[in-house]
């Protein structure tokens, strides 16, 4: 099974408005980490927001929100306002076994986004 | 502050030739980790390092060597290059803490491309 899902390959935005990326996740671990990175185009990955799995309020950093809803494991990504600068690849990733010193991340797919004057 | 640095930028073997993968940070992370992106897919894990010493294999191990002599480097060695192993490689390190502080910042990467 999967472990983190992103069901959408691609999606398209209007400039200023806001957009949802979809992640579900799969783990038995009580204790977990779930991460968003941004690939643009250049290649690198670049960190947006962390939400721990005992985190009781839903993550912000700054035009980034993310959307934690434990019972449904799901954590998806909220942009506002977005800017063109914002096209590129979107990860979500879970790191799992905190006890065990393992701190390697499992990825999703990824989602392209497209932001459109 | 570099952070997570990584050399070479680009590189093309031939099937069968080895190399190293440099993979250094500045940052004091214990923990370090190299993965492999595939056209069109997510990161996978293939070596990992909770300190100095200390290895251990992940996702996708087979034909990647790794050591950890000291905290700020971390190597990845390829034994004998095959085209499956054209790839973009990533370089990350983490505090580890736990909760923010283990979030993973990654190298620039090194795109290789194996004939």
């Amino acid at each position: 099974a999967q472990k983190i899902t992103q069901t959408q390959p691609g999606m398209f935005v209007q400039e200023k408005e806001a957009v949802t990326l979809d992640c579900t996740y799969d783990t038995s671990d009580p204790s977990y980490g779930l991460f968003w990175y941004k690939q643009p185009s250049s290649g690198e990955m670049i960190f947006l927001i962390y939400q721990g799995s005992y985190d009781q309020q839903n993550a912000t950093e700054g035009r980034y929100s993310l959307n934690f809803q434990k019972a449904r494991k799901s954590a998806n990504l909220v942009i506002s306002a977005s800017q063109l600068g914002d096209s590129a690849m979107y990860f979500c990733a879970m790191r799992e076994g905190r006890g065990t010193g393992r701190r390697a991340l499992t990825f999703g797919s990824g989602t392209r986004l497209q932001v459109q004057p | 502050n570099a952070g997570v640095t990584q050399t070479p930028k680009f590189q093309v073997l031939k099937t069968g030739q080895s190399m190293t993968l440099q993979c250094a940070q500045d940052m004091n992370h214990e923990y370090m980790s190299w993965y492999r992106q595939d056209p069109g897919m997510g990161l996978r894990l293939i070596h990992y390092s909770v300190g100095a010493g200390i290895t251990d294999q992940g996702e996708v191990p087979n034909g990647y060597n790794v050591s950890r002599s000291t905290t700020e480097d971390f190597p990845l060695r390829l034994l004998s290059a095959a085209p499956s192993q054209t790839s973009v490689y990533f370089c990350a390190s983490s505090y580890g803490a736990g909760g923010p502080g283990e979030t993973q910042y990654f190298g620039p990467g090194t795109r290789l491309l194996v004939l």
